[in-house]
């Protein structure tokens, strides 16, 4: 079956410009995650979704950041006025909403801003 | 707050050798689920082994095997006969139902390389 779909694969973009990244979840899957993955470093939460509930947007390191679920499915991650922080794998992750259900990934985008 | 910690940023092993990778956590909660994932070259982030903390037995997956030791919040991951293909990097994560609901903790990871 289909995995999680996340697109583009990669994007480069110039200090300043909005950015969209999408995640495609797998089918059933209520719950949907985004994380950040610094060159060397680990998964930093950014935002949870699940069903129709208000999201967790805990992770979101600042108002530039911001993510919608449309419908319940597909995802989509956008940070306004990109930075070269900002440079960075972006994995998105989906679930069934159970404790010991594993996250399924994507294979992530990585956001180079020049 | 829940914390994963990963002691060794990089690891050297010979194929078909055994290989064991630390992991430390720290949590008050009583019902929660331990995560091993490998992360190739290639980015995808691969499910290796899960741990039910109520559960004593070790989870075990074909080369793969975890030491569970609960009173120490550790949860190590032993790789035997190693091959090439286990190059990657190697995320401990910790999970349990918070304000994020099921979201995943992880460590920095440690870095994997098997040498012919």
């Amino acid at each position: 079956g289909a995995g999680v779909s996340q697109s583009p694969s990669n994007k480069v973009t110039e200090k300043g410009k909005d950015v969209e990244l999408r995640c495609d979840p797998i089918s059933g899957h209520t719950a949907l995650y985004w994380y950040r993955q610094s060159l060397g470093q680990g998964l930093e939460f950014l935002i949870y979704f699940q069903g129709n509930s208000a999201p967790d947007k805990s992770g979101l390191p600042s108002d530039r950041f911001s993510a919608e679920r449309t419908g319940g499915s597909v995802s989509t991650l956008t940070i306004q006025r990109t930075q070269q922080e900002d440079s960075a794998v972006y994995l998105c992750a989906s679930s069934l909403a159970r404790i010991n259900s594993p996250l399924h990934f994507g294979n992530g985008t990585r956001l180079t801003v020049t | 707050a829940q914390t994963v910690t990963q002691s060794q940023p990089e690891m050297s092993v010979q194929e078909a050798e055994t290989v064991t990778l630390s992991c430390t956590y720290d949590t008050s909660e009583s019902n929660y689920y331990l995560f091993w994932y490998k992360q190739p070259p290639s980015r995808q982030m691969i499910l290796v082994i899960r741990q039910e903390a109520y559960k004593q037995q070790n989870a075990t997956e074909n080369r793969f095997s975890v030491n569970f030791q609960k009173a120490a919040k550790s949860f190590s991951l032993k790789i035997s006969d190693s091959q090439l293909g286990d190059t990657a990097m190697y995320f401990c994560a910790f999970k349990a139902n918070s304000n994020s609901g099921y979201a995943l903790n992880f460590g920095k990871g440690t870095s994997l390389l098997v040498t012919p």
